[in-house]
């Protein structure tokens, strides 16, 4: 069955510094979303994308969040700077409009 | 309050066992989702229902559309069903997703 990919599955960083997550949605898939999801709360979304535009951003912080979907396939979301608040699972999925959801394996991100 | 409800929040088990774990919600919908959680992070959507009831092996999903309420049951529960349930509307046309704060079950050998 196909998958979304996600990358990296691990990443630790310091505070201050710049950090990328990277996925890669079910081929056909228009909307991809990027989700945070603090441990024992519910996945929160950050954008979402349908094709290479973004349809919901109003979670985002973005004086340090931002993220692309350039060609309307792959998405990067990045963080910079980190900070300790950040550490969080980032949880990308992909569907066909309003259909099932894939999530990807979820990048875990530690701040120190 | 939030748009979606579950409960119960926590839930332990002997295997074996029968399983309900409920939702509520607020909201217009197009669907209800079912999702499981295991430790480490990765979400598998187990049902999509617009209405009635679906089954997949020891599973069964219900939705009453009118009271706004929708019930995921495990029949004969086992240590591997240990997960966080998660329950998630879509809404009409605008292809957003809500969830709940999920289901931490733990069934014991």
């Amino acid at each position: 069955e196909a998958e979304v990919a996600q990358s990296p599955r691990y990443k630790i960083t310091e505070k201050s510094q710049a950090v990328a997550f990277w996925c890669d949605p079910i081929s056909g898939h228009a909307t991809l979303y990027w989700y945070r999801q603090i441990l024992g709360q519910g996945p929160e979304l950050l954008v979402q994308f349908q094709d290479e535009s973004v349809v919901d951003d109003s979670q985002l912080p973005k004086d340090r969040f931002s993220a692309e979907r350039l060609k309307g396939v792959d998405s990067t979301l990045k963080i910079q700077p980190a900070e300790l608040g950040d550490s969080a699972m980032y949880l990308c999925a992909s569907s066909l409009e309003g259909e099932k959801l894939f999530f990807g394996s979820g990048t875990q991100l530690s701040v120190l | 309050k939030n748009e979606v409800e579950q409960s119960p929040q926590n839930l332990t088990a002997q295997e074996g066992e029968f399983i309900t774990i409920n939702c509520s919600y607020s909201v217009g919908i197009s669907a209800l989702h079912w999702l499981q959680q295991h430790p480490g992070g990765g979400i598998v959507s187990l049902f999509m229902l617009s209405s009635g009831k679906k089954k997949h092996g020891r599973l069964i999903a219900t939705i009453n559309i009118q009271e706004k309420h929708s019930s995921l049951h495990i029949t004969a529960s086992h240590p591997r069903d240990s997960a966080v349930y998660i329950c998630a509307v879509s809404s009409p046309g605008t292809y957003k997703y809500i969830f709940g704060t999920g289901t931490r079950l733990k069934v014991l050998a």
